[in-house]
């Protein structure tokens, strides 16, 4: 039972231009949600979260917008750099459990 | 300061055997995850402790999967008798309390069953 959804399972863009990942839940529940980046031959490292108390969070070049009466939220990057290209994942929680749980990922490409 | 760390980083075994995943958490953090990455399912909680207590393991996949966390430092996830299909990257995590905090990864332990 899949409660986080990435439906993209990949993206291309080019560099200097915007990423846009999409995640959907479908636990009214979760209220915390985090995006983590993976490279190859290593773990996941957070990237970026935000409450549900927001709706939006900015870090840098990366921002996350949270949509809860759609259950969607996403992660803008701008503008991507080569270095971003890897496997991003979104992630969601109650505040008050342990456990996080994660989708199944979105591969980014980006070409110079 | 030591992340969380996994052995074997690779393992090749045939099926039937017993594999066991190794992980030490980073110190002070009071919750210990594992996770297996597939292809088709992403990341997936298999289970988790917190004070060395397993909380939920409705992720364990069936009886041939067992973890154990006989103190705050190290945790174990067994597969026996193992089979092709369990071939995956099995991911240890910690974190420190549970409310709004992040998770930490290991770099995570290559499993080929053949």
């Amino acid at each position: 039972d899949q409660q986080v959804k990435q439906n993209s399972p990949s993206l291309s863009v080019q560099e200097g231009r915007i990423s846009i990942l999409n995640c959907d839940y479908t636990n009214s529940m979760f209220d915390y949600f985090l995006w983590y980046k993976k490279y190859p031959a290593e773990g996941p490292t957070f990237l970026i979260s935000i409450s549900s108390i927001k709706d939006k969070n900015e870090d840098g070049r990366f921002t996350v917008f949270l949509n809860k009466s759609a259950k969607h939220l996403s992660l803008h990057i701008v503008p991507s750099q080569p270095g971003d290209s890897a496997v991003y994942f979104c992630a969601a929680k109650r505040d008050s459990w342990g456990k996080l749980q994660f989708g199944a990922g979105t591969q980014v490409v980006v070409t110079p | 300061d030591a992340g969380v760390i996994q052995s074997p980083r690779h393992e090749v075994t045939e099926m039937g055997q017993e594999v066991t995943l190794r992980c030490k958490p980073i110190s002070g953090h009071d919750y210990l995850f594992w996770y297996r990455q597939t292809m088709m399912r992403g990341l997936e909680l298999l289970i988790y402790f917190n004070n060395n207590v397993p909380i939920d393991d409705s992720g364990m996949p069936e009886d041939r999967f067992s973890a154990k966390m006989p103190n705050a430092s190290f945790s174990t996830l067994k597969i026996q008798p193992s089979e092709p299909r369990d071939s995956a990257v099995y991911f240890c995590a910690s974190s420190r309390g549970h409310t709004g905090n992040t998770i930490y990864f290991g770099e995570g332990s290559w499993l080929t069953v053949v």
